[in-house]
């Protein structure tokens, strides 16, 4: 039974477009919630953490949460090619990651 | 501030060859510690963890085994690689007993051959 679920992706906009990034999971009592970006060949890198329902801003990133609806999702703003990376969504005390979701920034 | 270590970066080993892959932390006491495995194009799975000396627990019935000799000290290991055993290593450490969230080392990329 996996834990959390990502959309795989691939997924593309083009440069200074918003990319949406989704996230279920599982776990009614998972009280923390975290996106990572991983480059090829790199290890994840973190991005946002969220604890409460509602959204959470930190320069061009957006986070959301719904703990009704077990959904959590990242916005990115102004994208950028830099931006193109692997996001991954983790949820819970025992850290269980998604597949991630793959997002190219076209420029 | 905290920093995680791991070595080695890459390592080619033959099938049946025994392994031995470290990771320490610096600059924080009685981390919750973590290894994970990815394999080429896919997500992280959850290997073992350890919330202190000695404690661990094993997400996934495989041929790898960890330990945690010291407070910041965590070893992945196996007696007989594995094909399958290919894939990028990573540890991660965590603040003990908190929700907040976890920080990555740097990798170790296994080739079995």
């Amino acid at each position: 039974q996996k834990e959390v679920e990502q959309n795989s992706g691939p997924l593309s906009v083009p440069e200074g477009a918003i990319a949406s990034l989704n996230c279920t999971y599982s776990d009614r009592g998972s009280q923390s919630f975290f996106w990572y970006r991983q480059y090829s060949g790199k290890s994840p890198e973190l991005i946002m953490s969220i604890y409460s329902n509602g959204d959470k801003e930190d320069g061009r990133f957006t986070a959301q949460l719904n703990k009704a609806s077990q959904y959590v999702s990242l916005l990115i703003r102004d994208s950028q090619p830099s931006d193109s990376a692997t996001y991954l969504c983790a949820a819970g005390h025992q850290f269980y990651f998604g597949t991630g979701t793959s997002l190219t920034v076209i420029p | 501030s905290q920093t995680i270590h791991q070595w080695p970066a890459t390592l080619v080993q033959p099938v049946g060859s025994p392994l031995s892959l470290e990771c320490t932390v610096e600059g924080t006491s009685n981390p919750n510690l973590y290894w994970y495995r990815q394999a080429a194009g896919r997500g992280l799975q959850l290997l073992f963890y350890s919330v202190g000396i000695g404690q661990i627990s094993s997400e996934v019935p495989q041929n790898l085994s960890a330990s945690r000799p010291q407070d910041r000290q965590f070893i992945l290991s196996s007696k007989k690689l594995l094909l399958s055993d290919s894939g990028f290593y990573l540890c991660a450490w965590r603040a003990s007993g908190s929700l907040d969230e976890q920080y990555f080392g740097p990798g170790t990329r296994l080739t079995v051959t």
